[in-house]
């Protein structure tokens, strides 16, 4: 599976967008780009994924660039609520579906 | 009810003592993931099943095994505790098949091994 970089923290006003970038430059064609977040060692909730094109859900949106070699979740009204570490995972699906987690971004919104 | 519970959720062992812990899913899927998280750190995955005859190791397996008991239920086994297993351990599960799935993650059990 490819490797993902992102920036260790974060932080962002309350109300405000929170864009949290992620860099996956060795990606292969058939791998997905996921998001998931920790909130204070709970465990892992998966947010969203994408492959190609931007993604949006009820909880937040996916950009991937073009050449699909990074990516942004972006939560468009950040919460106190939404502080947490926040995992970039790239991975292949089908029958040999793992997620590998990193350390992830910390995520701070702030009052 | 949680779709995934770990019991128990907090244990203290000595060195050298067998210690299980286990994880039940009312989701229906039919994978089962152990992972582990040290402070600070990702999570590191131990062992990982596709179905109730499919035991697969991941990336930390060593000191560890696993037991799919049934579809619903995925025990993992410290045969001999050592310290340095203390960490937060979290079951998953996701569905079989199709290009994508995500997995749902249980609360987490806090081991402390002395």
């Amino acid at each position: 599976d490819a490797k993902t970089t992102q920036p260790p923290s974060m932080d962002c006003a309350e109300g405000r967008a929170a864009n949290l970038p992620c860099n996956h430059s060795t990606i292969s064609g058939n791998e997905y780009v996921y998001w998931y977040r920790q909130i204070h060692s709970q465990g892992p909730q998966y947010i969203i994924h994408g492959l190609k094109n931007n993604e949006t859900n009820e909880m937040a949106s996916l950009i991937i660039t073009e050449d699909r070699k990074s990516s942004t979740l972006i939560l468009p009204h950040a919460t106190l609520r939404d502080t947490a570490v926040y995992y970039c995972i790239v991975s292949v699906g089908g029958s040999n579906y793992k997620l590998t987690f990193g350390k992830g971004t910390l995520l701070t919104v702030n009052p | 009810d949680a779709d995934v519970t770990q019991t128990p959720r907090n244990r203290i062992t000595k060195t050298g003592k067998r210690i299980m812990l286990e994880c039940s899913q009312t989701k229906g899927h039919d994978r089962m993931y152990w992972y582990r998280q040290d402070p600070g750190l990702g999570l590191q995955l131990i062992y990982y099943s596709f179905d109730v005859k499919d035991i697969n190791k991941g990336e930390i397996s060593d000191g560890y095994s696993v037991s799919r008991q049934a579809q619903a239920k995925f025990s993992l086994s410290l045969e001999s505790a050592i310290p340095n297993q203390t960490a937060l351990y979290f079951c998953a599960t996701s569905t079989a098949g199709g290009a994508v799935d995500t997995q749902y993650f249980g609360p987490g059990t806090r081991l402390t091994v002395l």
